[in-house]
């Protein structure tokens, strides 16, 4: 089955300055990864997604970038905030079967 | 539109007894999925449907059992409760045949076993 191994496990930063969440992914046939943040006591919730087609998209401060030969993708985030502070998730899928496969969460603390 | 709920919110339970977790959504999605997730840990899939009718088991089933009761509402079974139970438990639901293939969560049910 898929394997997902993501990088870092915590990660603080200044305010203002860039983060950058990496996961890798070890089945060949999957072609959704999307990310997920976490807020204390919440559900996950979807911020940006990638389809294997593509090899980079952006969302206003949220970027993801995918490196399909390696199989590994990233979030990056600029310009950090204190509400950005939270556990963020990457996962890999075949998105027609809908299961996803998680990392194990990325606790981002951004210091003012 | 409330989306993805579950209850209850918070749950203790001793070694042995049985619960049935509910999860409900509004969004008319096809797809539903019980995940559990412990500290320091990614989400785990104990079972998912595909469609009202069916159900599959995840990485994680042992334990549990579901059952899809209609297309709303998707529960989550312990027959006979162990403390390597206790973690966070979300529903998520996820529409199919549409080009968006995002999954919506619940607020998670939080369970201890004693």
């Amino acid at each position: 089955g898929e394997n997902v191994e993501q990088h870092p496990s915590t990660l603080s930063v200044q305010e203002g300055d860039s983060a950058v969440i990496k996961c890798t992914y070890s089945d060949s046939a999957s072609n959704y990864f999307p990310w997920y943040k976490q807020e204390l006591g919440k559900g996950p919730q979807l911020i940006i997604d990638i389809r294997s087609n593509v090899g980079e998209k952006k969302d206003q401060r949220i970027a993801v970038t995918l490196n399909k030969t390696a199989k590994h993708f990233s979030l990056h985030i600029t310009e950090t905030q204190p509400e950005d502070s939270a556990v963020y998730f990457c996962a890999a899928s075949n998105g027609n079967a809908g299961k996803s496969t998680f990392g194990d969460g990325t606790t981002l603390t951004v210091k003012p | 539109n409330a989306g993805v709920t579950q209850t209850p919110k918070f749950q203790v339970l001793k070694t042995g007894q049985s619960m049935t977790l509910q999860c409900a959504q509004d969004m008319n999605h096809n797809s539903m999925y019980w995940y559990r997730q412990d500290p320091g840990m990614g989400l785990r899939l104990i079972y998912y449907s595909a469609s009202e009718g069916t159900t599959d088991k995840g990485e994680v089933p042992n334990g549990y059992n579901v059952s899809r009761l209609n297309k709303r509402e998707f529960s989550l079974r312990l027959e006979s409760a162990a403390p390597s139970q206790t973690s966070v438990y979300f529903c998520a639901s996820r529409a199919t045949g549409t080009p968006s293939y995002e999954q919506y969560f619940g607020p998670g049910t939080r369970l201890t076993v004693t």
